[in-house]
């Protein structure tokens, strides 16, 4: 199918590490996105990966690509409040170019 | 920063009446869409567009209708509004080329009475 799969919830403690995951379904995606959506807003793009890289670095965060897993992780480096959101991944389809986004992952921060 | 608008941002309407939700980017992007987002998050594609005069059904049938007579400009109506069209709209638009991905406005609340 054309589900991308990630957790619906996490909870991180402030200042710990936050690992957001996201599996996806066409190994000839050309580039995969997080975007970052708060409350009330629309999606904000936070970073991609193109498919040829493992790993990308942007401050506090890192993106982890496995593609023979197809595997995307999001890590976000000492969590603050305003990273609570909801975290989206997608990838672009390679045939059409289409966007397929996951569910969201929902980002809890704990005091 | 993308330059994509949405009006209004919240729209509160009794059942029948009929509505237009509009979307404009000054990106000169040929790619526009319209997404439904649940309550529970998921977002679900409902129209998109390639450039004027294309329009196409997305993934989730809607009640809703869009056209694009201008490249800029990307309007959704709903003729006659009902409770269960009560939601959350995005708007978003993409070149397409390159490192290019969907840029998305800041969102329509809809609650229809």
């Amino acid at each position: 199918g054309e589900d991308v799969e990630q957790s619906l919830f996490l909870s991180v403690r402030e200042g710990d590490s936050s690992v957001i995951n996201c599996t996806y379904t066409d190994s000839s995606s050309t580039y995969l996105y997080w975007y970052k959506q708060e409350p009330g807003a629309g999606l904000q793009l936070l970073t991609y990966i193109f498919s040829n890289m493992d790993m990308k670095q942007d401050q506090r965060l890192t993106v982890l690509l496995n593609k023979k897993d197809k595997h995307l992780s999001l890590r976000i480096a000492d969590t603050q409040t305003g990273d609570s959101a909801i975290y989206f991944c997608a990838e672009r389809k390679n045939r059409d170019d289409k966007i397929i986004f996951g569910k969201g992952t929902r980002l809890h921060i704990l005091p | 920063e993308a330059d994509i608008y949405q009006t209004p941002r919240y729209l509160v309407i009794g059942t029948g009446k009929k509505i237009t939700l509009e979307c404009s980017q000054t990106m000169g992007h040929d790619k526009m869409y319209w997404y439904q987002q649940d309550p529970g998050m998921e977002l679900h594609l409902i129209h998109y567009s390639y450039g004027v005069n294309s329009t196409e059904k997305g993934d989730l049938s809607s009640e809703s209708t869009v056209s694009r007579i201008r490249t800029e400009h990307f309007p959704l109506t709903l003729e006659s509004a009902r409770p269960s069209h009560t939601s959350q709209y995005l708007c978003a638009s993409m070149r397409g080329k390159g490192t290019d991905t969907q840029y998305f406005g800041p969102g329509t609340r809809l609650t229809v009475l």
